[in-house]
């Protein structure tokens, strides 16, 4: 069965600059949500995204934006990027019509290095 | 604080042994879901509960949700090798925005052959 896709699986930067994270979400899945996990952390909410409208806002810094596109894949913006925003990055999908929303599906991460 | 306080956060087992995790709230839980997490791996979705008192049995895995859904429990049956990983149990609070998952500090396994 296709799993969550997200690319790129590494990601190497250096301070102040921008990474751009994508994640394309099980077939017919409408919802996508976003969770960073540090090293030894248990993965912490981001954002999420319903029919391509933002459903929630978890911990996000105002220098990360989202959104999720017409084909329901989704992109995590990052700038101005931190020591501290090196992680683990996450995506999950879920299908809100299903009745089963809360099931979430995550992806492999990205893993995501600021030097 | 956690909302989801996990327990033991480490449990080494020799192979053949049974073992139960916790998961503990004093938030109601609309649902509540276990997944297994390997190194620098994605989540996977083990199993979710959804009704008070559910029990759900994944072949050696048996899972609890308490009546209150406020906690829940994994029991493993002789535990094999291939059973090591780390165990998360995750939520959706019933008084929260839906979806969003509180994440248990996992419980970390590690069978002995």
């Amino acid at each position: 069965a296709a799993g969550v896709i997200q690319s790129p699986r590494h990601l190497i930067k250096e301070k102040r600059e921008t990474a751009t994270l994508k994640c394309y979400p099980i077939p017919r899945h409408d919802t996508v949500y976003w969770y960073q996990q540090g090293p030894g952390q248990d993965p912490q909410f981001l954002i999420s995204f319903y029919e391509k409208m933002q459903s929630d806002k978890g911990s996000i810094p105002d220098r990360f934006s989202a959104q999720q596109f017409s084909d329901y894949h989704s992109e995590l913006n990052m700038s101005s990027l931190e020591l501290g925003d090196s992680a683990l990055y996450f995506c999950a999908s879920s299908s809100g019509t299903s009745g089963r929303a809360y099931e979430q599906f995550f992806g492999p991460g990205t893993r995501l290095t600021v030097l | 604080t956690q909302l989801l306080e996990q327990s033991p956060q480490f449990l080494s087992i020799q192979e053949g042994e049974n073992l139960t995790v916790y998961c503990n709230s004093s938030s109601v839980f609309s649902s509540l879901q276990w997944y297994r997490q390997e190194p620098g791996e994605g989540p996977v979705l083990l199993v979710t509960v959804v009704t008070g008192g559910e029990v759900k049995k994944l072949k050696r895995l048996t899972f609890q949700f308490g009546d209150a859904r406020k906690d829940s429990s994994l029991h493993i049956t002789a535990a094999q090798p291939g059973d090591t990983g780390l165990y998360l149990c995750a939520g959706e609070r019933e008084d929260g925005s839906q979806g969003n998952l509180i994440f248990g500090k996992g419980t970390k396994l590690s069978v002995k052959p």
